[in-house]
């Protein structure tokens, strides 16, 4: 399965913007880039995914390299209620479209 | 907003018992999973179904079922429960193997 590394931690300064990094050196062609975020005691909730192109929804932006090796996630503007993990994971062909969790990105924001 | 609602918050059960975890999807999904959750460990998947009886093997089945009668509804079984399947179990659907999936709250199970 393609892998994905992220920080361990981040931290944020409320009302500033968040720019989350993913590696994902050995992607292929039919992976999707997913995010997803986990507060504490609830399930994952979805933020965004994408294939090739930048994206945009209400809660972040997802901007993919040209070369599809790395993203980033972008939080325009940090909440307390945005302090959670994030994951960033592949989902394609290789591994039946299946979404495998690693360790994610522990965002802190400072009020 | 698709709702994924998962039978129970909190579960104990017996050490030898029979457990049943419930998941219910009102949006006409295709596919759901079930995933376990422990610290340190992460998320890991135990079952998917991406259709209705139908049922593959995640990464961790091993003393764990499924059931997929009708498509809303998957359940997870544990035959014998046993202590080290104490742990958070998370429920989740999706449309389509390419799209977002939508979470439950998750049922903290104990077994004692």
């Amino acid at each position: 399965d393609a892998k994905t590394t992220q920080p361990n931690s981040m931290e944020s300064n409320e009302e500033e913007p968040v720019h989350l990094p993913c590696n994902h050196s050995t992607i292929s062609g039919t992976d999707y880039i997913h995010w997803y975020r986990q507060l504490p005691s609830q399930g994952p909730e979805y933020v965004i995914h994408g294939l090739t192109s930048n994206v945009n929804n209400r809660m972040a932006s997802l901007a993919i390299a040209e070369d599809r090796k790395s993203s980033t996630l972008i939080l325009h503007r940090a909440t307390l209620r945005d302090a959670a993990v994030y994951y960033c994971i592949l989902s394609g062909m290789s591994n039946d479209y299946k979404l495998s969790f690693g360790a994610g990105t522990t965002v802190t924001v400072r009020a | 907003d698709v709702k994924v609602t998962q039978s129970s918050r909190y579960l104990v059960k017996r050490t030898g018992e029979k457990v049943f975890l419930e998941c219910v999807q009102d949006m006409d999904h295709e596919n759901m999973f079930w995933y376990r959750q422990d610290p340190g460990l992460g998320l890991r998947l135990i079952y998917f179904s991406y259709d209705v009886k139908m049922k593959e093997k995640g990464d961790i089945p091993e003393g764990y079922s499924v059931s997929r009668e009708k498509k809303e509804r998957f359940s997870l079984i544990l035959e014998s429960a046993s202590t080290n399947q104490t742990s958070m179990y998370l429920c989740a659907s999706s449309p389509g193997q390419t799209y977002g999936y939508t979470f439950g709250s998750g049922t903290r199970l104990t077994v004692v």
